[in-house]
Parts: C-alpha cells; sequence; structure tokens
C-alpha cells in the first residue's frame, strides 16, 4: 500500500523560507513512471496545485509561484521536499503531498499538514 | 493561470442525480481527455474518484460518472446518497504541462 507522510514546521515567519517534506513508503521515487506532487488548500477554500517532479528531475511549477517555489527528490532517503520563499500571510494553508500520473491523476495523499505564517 | 470553473453549489435530494460541471478553455479542459475528479470530505483529505476522463478507480461507485463536451467536462451522481455530500474539485493539465484545479462545488444532499 502507497503512503505518503507530509512533515515541517508547523510555523514560518513571513519572509522566511517554508520547508516540507514528504516521505513515501509503497512506492520508489526512482521508479520512473509517476510524478510527485504538491498541493495546497488555505482554510475554507479550494485546492491550489504547487508543482510537480519527475524521477528525472523534471520540475514543473504554477506561474503564479514559480518564482519562489523549489521541488526536488532525495532518492535515497524515498522523500521529495518542497521550499517556498518569502512567505507571507497568503502561504498559510493546509499542503498535501501527493502522487500524479503523467496526465493528472492524483492517486495518493498525504494526510496534509498545516503551514501557518506568522511572526 | 485560472482555476476552472465550477458552480459553487448543488443540491438533490437522496435517491436523485446531480451533475457537476467544469468548464475551462481549448487550452486545458478542451485539448484533452484526462479531467480527473476529487471528493473531500470535510476535515478529510481529497480523493480520486475519476481518472483519464471517465474511468473509476476501483473502489469507486458506479454511481460516480463523468464525461466532456468541448471546454466543460461534467460529474454526474447518481442515486444520490448522504455520503455523498461534500466538496468536489475538478483537476486538468494546462498550458506547458502546468496543472489547475477547478475552483469547487460544495455537494448538498437534502
Amino acid at each position: 500500500q502507497v503512503q505518503l507522510q507530509e512533515s515541517g514546521p508547523g510555523l514560518v515567519k513571513p519572509s522566511q523560507t517554508l520547508s516540507l517534506t514528504c516521505t513515501v513508503s509503497g512506492d520508489s521515487i526512482s521508479g520512473g513512471f509517476y510524478y510527485w506532487s504538491w498541493i495546497r488548500q488555505p482554510a475554507g477554500k479550494g485546492l491550489e496545485w504547487i508543482g510537480r517532479i519527475h524521477t528525472s528531475g523534471t520540475t514543473i511549477y504554477n506561474p503564479s509561484l514559480e518564482s519562489r517555489v523549489t521541488i526536488s527528490l532525495d532518492t535515497p532517503k524515498n522523500h521529495f521536499s518542497l521550499m517556498l520563499r518569502s512567505v507571507t500571510a497568503a502561504d498559510t494553508a493546509v499542503y498535501y503531498c501527493a502522487r500524479d500520473s503523467l496526465w493528472g491523476e492524483l492517486d495518493y495523499w498525504g494526510q496534509g499538514t498545516l503551514a501557518t505564517v506568522s511572526s | 493561470q485560472s482555476a476552472l470553473t465550477q458552480p459553487a453549489s448543488v443540491s438533490g435530494s437522496p435517491g436523485q442525480s446531480i451533475t457537476i460541471s467544469c468548464t475551462g478553455t481549448s487550452n486545458d479542459v478542451g485539448s484533452h481527455n484526462f479531467v480527473s475528479w476529487y471528493q473531500q470530505h470535510p476535515g478529510k483529505v481529497p480523493q480520486l474518484m475519476i481518472y483519464e476522463g471517465t474511468k473509476r478507480p476501483s473502489g469507486v461507485s458506479n454511481r460516480f460518472s463523468a464525461s466532456k463536451s468541448g471546454n466543460t467536462a461534467s460529474l454526474t451522481i447518481s442515486g444520490l446518497q448522504a455520503e455523498d455530500e461534500a466538496d468536489y474539485y475538478c483537476y486538468s493539465c494546462a498550458t506547458n504541462y502546468t496543472f489547475v484545479f477547478g475552483g469547487g462545488t460544495k455537494l448538498t444532499v437534502l
């Protein structure tokens, strides 16, 4: 059974960098078939796609966040990470990681982690 | 990149059928047949309900079906049940291999 689990600090100060990790079990992120994605959801609002990474290292980001986002892989540890720079209160949200396919099929999700931006 | 357009809310009585639309453009929904749909109960993780436009993952009820016409994808739930009350989101590939969600639709079972 594939499982994903987000981890990272729940509180980040404005202007600093939010860093989250998604640990994958039951599948290898270096397998080559899937993409590994980050999605976020502010309280009471809808889902927002942040970006994704393929085993090859190819990344694609939401154009509205691209200047502040980096997604990376750590294949020995079988996890992938999200860095969001220069955060503001508008970045406060539940952040999810998920397994994705080429054409968009988010079949396994982490439980989500709340990241709050506040001084 | 704008969110795909979904109605904010829909409602139906138990046993009835409802349809949720997801309207995009020729650069996203209209350019392929791979829209997926997700169900999210309050406080829970989104769950994949439809993928590759019309396919259901194992374990998803056949009361859920989907279709597409032009730039609009649709999710239909037949034989509404109380447990179907949730938020629903569409998801589509868009320009330059980016992805976009719909704004979400709250389904109320009356």
